[in-house]
């Protein structure tokens, strides 16, 4: 089953803003992704991490690989109306497959 | 480089039919996985095939197989459709044999069972 815990579920962003969303999990992972897709797509990659406390961006994505390697978090700094979409964290287990996140829904505030 | 390809985009089948799902994967993976997604339950894993191999397999039903080709092509069938298979079905490729590799998604099968 699912080992990972992904918040928020759904998040209603305006224009300009900054937003985070973030993603545990009970065991020690090697490895955290950050997908996203858009509707009708399939996920596309956004952000790969391989090691504890790495920071990387994409972009005005960044993504950071936490230090207990129990979590990771990403980041949108000024969000635009394309950001849209469900944004998936995914991570492996040391010997493992990988998991999925249940998914953070954005949305744009009207 | 063509991304991972997947047919159909689109299919409709009645309770106890059987379906097969295509899947081509990028030039040069020779990993390929399949997940089911649903509104409720996110991106489930379904089995990961590696050199025609199954390598991993999640926990689904035995309705649920798949195969590998020498080319890397994949194919997943499901036998005696159930409401409850209706789902976006993804396949995703990965280059290298490493767990950890990123895998690359398709844009599904939208399967329907009525």
């Amino acid at each position: 089953g699912q080992q990972l815990n992904q918040s928020p579920q759904s998040m209603f962003i305006q224009e300009g803003e900054d937003v985070s969303m973030n993603c545990t999990s009970s065991s020690i992972f090697n490895t955290w992704l950050w997908y996203k897709q858009d509707p009708g797509e399939g996920p596309v990659l956004l952000i790969a991490l391989y090691k504890a406390g790495e920071l990387t961006s994409n972009g005005r994505l960044t993504a950071q690989f936490g230090i207990t390697r129990k979590d990771s978090f990403l980041n949108i700094s000024a969000s635009i109306p394309s950001d849209v979409g469900i944004y998936f964290c995914a991570g492996v287990e040391y010997g493992n497959k990988l998991d999925f996140g249940a998914g953070t829904i954005l949305r744009v505030k009207s | 480089k063509a991304g991972v390809t997947q047919t159909p985009r689109y299919l409709i089948k009645t309770r106890g039919q059987q379906v097969t799902l295509s899947c081509s994967p990028i030039s040069g993976h020779r990993s390929v996985s399949w997940y089911q997604q649903t509104p409720g339950q996110g991106l489930q894993f379904l089995f990961e095939y590696f050199s025609e191999t199954q390598r991993n397999k999640g926990n689904f039903p035995g309705r649920f197989s798949g195969r590998q080709f020498s080319n890397s092509r994949s194919e997943m069938n499901v036998s005696t459709l159930e409401l409850g298979d209706s789902a976006l079905y993804l396949c995703a490729s990965s280059s290298a044999g490493a767990i950890n590799s990123p895998l690359h998604f398709g844009n599904g099968t939208r399967l329907t069972v009525t």
